[in-house]
Parts: C-alpha cells; sequence; structure tokens
C-alpha cells in the first residue's frame, strides 16, 4: 500500500514495556522516525534509525528495523504516565516525511 | 532560540474570509514545511521550502491555499476563502539539512476552526 500504518491505540501499565509497531511502504527509504505529540503541542522527534541499522537504543527507547518486511517497532521501557501521548512513525520518501496515523499509548497507573 | 514560533495559536473565523497563519521557524534551518492534521486525514504535509524556495506544493488541497517564505526567518500560509473543512490543526517545522537531520522542530500549531 502507499500509507505507512501503525496500530491506533495501546493501553499499559506504569512500569510495563510498551511496543508500538509501523509498517511503512518504501523499502529504499533513508530514514525513519518516531515522533510523540502530547496534547495540545506539535511533533517532538524521539530518535529515528537509518535504514543499514537493525536497531538502535536511546535510553528507556529501543528502535527495531526489519527492512525485509519493512517493519518498525518502538520498545518503551518502564513506561511511565509521562509517556502517555500519540507516538507517530514516518518515513523519509522521495523528499518528504510521510507519516502514519498515530498511535495513541496510554498508561495506566 | 525559542523554537519555532506560529502566530497565531488559535484562530476563529467565519466562512469565506481570509486566514493567514504565520511562521517563524529556527535561525540557520534550511528547510521549512507546512502541515496540517485533521482526526480523519491525520498529518498531511501542503508544502515545504528550501532556503525559501517552494520546492513541493503537491499537497497544498487547492487554489484557495497558498505560502510564500520571503525571507529565512518568516512564512505564511493564507487560505482565501476558507471553508468549515480547513478546520485543522496547522504546524510548521523547521529543519536543517534533510534526511536523517536529527535538528528537526515543530511549532506548536495553530488551531483553525472555520465557522
Amino acid at each position: 500500500g502507499e500509507d505507512v500504518e501503525q496500530s491506533l491505540f495501546l493501553s499499559v501499565r506504569e512500569g510495563d514495556s510498551s511496543v508500538i509497531n509501523c509498517t511503512y511502504t518504501d523499502s529504499s527509504s533513508t530514514y525513519l522516525y518516531w515522533y510523540k505529540q502530547e496534547p495540545g503541542a506539535g511533533l517532538q522527534l524521539l530518535t529515528y534509525i537509518f535504514s543499514n541499522m537493525d536497531m538502535k537504543q536511546d535510553q528507556r527507547l529501543t528502535v527495531l528495523l526489519n527492512k525485509k518486511d519493512k517493519h518498525l517497532s518502538l520498545r518503551i521501557a518502564d513506561t511511565q504516565t509521562g509517556d502517555s501521548a500519540i507516538y507517530f512513525c514516518a518515513e523519509f520518501r522521495t523528499g518528504k516525511l510521510i507519516f502514519g496515523q498515530g498511535t495513541t499509548l496510554q498508561v495506566k497507573p | 532560540d525559542a523554537g519555532v514560533i506560529q502566530s497565531p495559536r488559535h484562530e476563529v473565523t467565519e466562512m469565506g474570509q481570509e486566514v493567514t497563519l504565520r511562521c517563524k521557524p529556527i535561525s540557520g534551518h534550511d528547510y521549512l514545511f507546512w502541515y496540517r492534521q485533521t482526526m480523519m486525514r491525520g498529518l498531511e504535509l501542503l508544502i515545504y521550502f528550501n532556503n525559501n524556495v517552494p520546492i513541493d506544493d503537491s499537497g497544498m488541497p487547492e487554489d484557495r491555499f497558498s505560502a510564500k517564505m520571503p525571507n529565512a526567518s518568516f512564512s505564511t500560509l493564507k487560505i482565501q476563502p476558507s471553508e468549515p473543512r480547513d478546520s485543522a490543526v496547522y504546524f510548521c517545522a523547521s529543519i536543517r539539512g534533510l534526511a536523517g537531520a536529527s535538528e528537526q522542530f515543530f511549532g506548536p500549531g495553530t488551531r483553525l476552526t472555520v465557522l
């Protein structure tokens, strides 16, 4: 398909790990990104991964990339209530950032 | 740097009126993007500039939409005449370099309501 796809909603308990999945479209995409959007705010770049990497870790965040399946995931360890937000994945394609529709992460205390 | 500045933060207008949204990017950034976000369509790229020059405006929905970047520190997105379906949050993003750039920042957005 032509769209970057994500599941719409994920609910976890505080302290658990969260895994947000994304399927992108273009196997030649060079960079893939994860953004966080809190209510009433713009998007904040969380992390990105270059297409020749399989994994990237940054503190509580781990990005996994499966190029064969065009699948990207974001794992948040020890999820906190402050992690509640909408998470967007994006691929860099034809000179543009193409976003998924966003996954709302709800963290229950 | 204060980050990407957008004004106004909220705009309520009546159908048929002209609306102008403003963006001040981060100094030194050479790319500026305008996005629109709605529940139905998610984030849509409208247009982007490189060194003040429009590169791709294929996302601009209609001739009612126009964007300019007269200098490196200012861009406008104009809707004339506005319609209720234009109601959305409009974001401006400022980026240094392009692919892989870790220096990319979104503004807080302008929430537009067209009655």
